[in-house]
C-alpha cells in the first residue's frame, strides 16, 4: 500500500495569516500518461464527514474558498490556507486515490487559531 | 442534491455479523462505483471497499479482505456491507462515499453522515 504522511500534526495560525500542511507519498501517485496527480485534500470540522477541498493535487472543488490551494510534484504535496478564517478550524487529511486496492489517506493535520 | 443515507450500525459482539446499507439519492446511482471509508476514534479515514458500477468488481483493503462484503441494488439505489467476524478494531463509524466521477480512481465527493459501528462485549 501506498503511505501517506503529513506534516505538521497541528498548527495554530492567527487570523488572516498562512497555514501550510505538507503531504509526502511513499511512492509516486501520478500516470505518466495523463500527467495528473491522483492526491486529494479534505477538510473534517467535528462530528462531520470529510468535505472534499482540492482533487488532481491542485482542482479547487466547487465551492471552495480560493484561500484554499493545493500544489505539489513527484512524491511532494502542499495545502495552503492562504488567510484563515475562524470557520477554516478543522483537521485537513491529504489521500491518494492512484492504487487499488487502498486508497490510503493522511494521519490528518489539525489546524487551529493562535 | 446527492444524497448518501447510511444505516444499520450498531453494538454488536466480537465474531459477530452486521449488514450497513447506503440509500442514495440526486443522482444515476448505477453510473457510479461506490466506496465504503471507516474512522476509528480519534483517527484519519480508512478506505474498507469499493465496488464497479455494475456490481461485478469488488475491492477491498487488506484490513477486512475475506471478512466483509460490498454489493449494490442498483434497481433501489443502495449500497450494502456485510460485515462478518467482527473484531474490537473495526470499531468505527462507517461511511458510504461518491467517487467525483464515474471513474474508480477519483476523488471522494461527497460522504453520508455515517453510521457508527461499534464492536465491543
Amino acid at each position: 500500500d501506498i503511505v501517506m504522511t503529513q506534516s505538521p500534526d497541528s498548527l495554530a495560525v492567527s487570523l488572516g495569516e498562512r497555514a501550510t500542511i505538507n503531504c509526502k507519498s511513499s511512492q509516486s501517485v501520478s500516470y505518466s500518461s495523463n500527467n495528473k496527480y491522483y492526491l486529494a485534500w479534505y477538510q473534517q470540522k467535528p462530528g462531520q464527514p470529510p468535505k472534499l477541498l482540492i482533487y488532481w493535487a491542485s482542482t479547487r472543488e466547487s465551492g471552495v474558498p480560493d484561500r484554499f490551494s493545493g500544489s505539489g510534484s513527484g512524491t511532494d504535496f502542499t495545502l495552503t490556507i492562504s488567510s484563515l478564517q475562524a470557520e477554516d478550524v478543522a483537521v485537513y487529511y491529504c489521500q491518494q486515490y492512484y492504487s487499488t486496492p487502498g486508497f490510503t489517506f493522511g494521519p490528518g493535520t489539525k489546524v487551529d487559531i493562535k | 442534491e446527492v444524497r448518501l443515507v447510511e444505516s444499520g450500525g450498531g453494538l454488536v459482539q466480537p465474531g459477530g455479523s452486521l449488514r450497513l446499507s447506503c440509500a442514495a439519492s440526486g443522482f444515476t446511482f448505477r453510473s457510479f462505483p461506490m466506496n465504503w471509508v471507516r474512522q476509528a476514534p480519534g483517527k484519519g479515514p480508512e478506505w474498507v471497499a469499493a465496488l464497479s458500477a455494475p456490481g461485478d468488481r469488488t475491492y477491498y483493503a487488506n484490513s477486512v479482505k475475506d471478512r466483509f462484503t460490498i454489493s449494490r441494488d442498483n434497481s433501489n439505489n443502495t449500497l450494502f456491507l456485510q460485515m462478518s467476524s467482527l473484531r474490537v478494531e473495526d470499531t468505527a463509524v462507517y461511511y458510504c462515499a461518491k467517487p467525483r466521477s464515474v471513474l474508480l480512481r477519483s476523488a471522494f465527493d461527497p460522504w453520508g453522515q455515517g453510521t457508527l459501528v461499534t464492536v465491543s462485549s
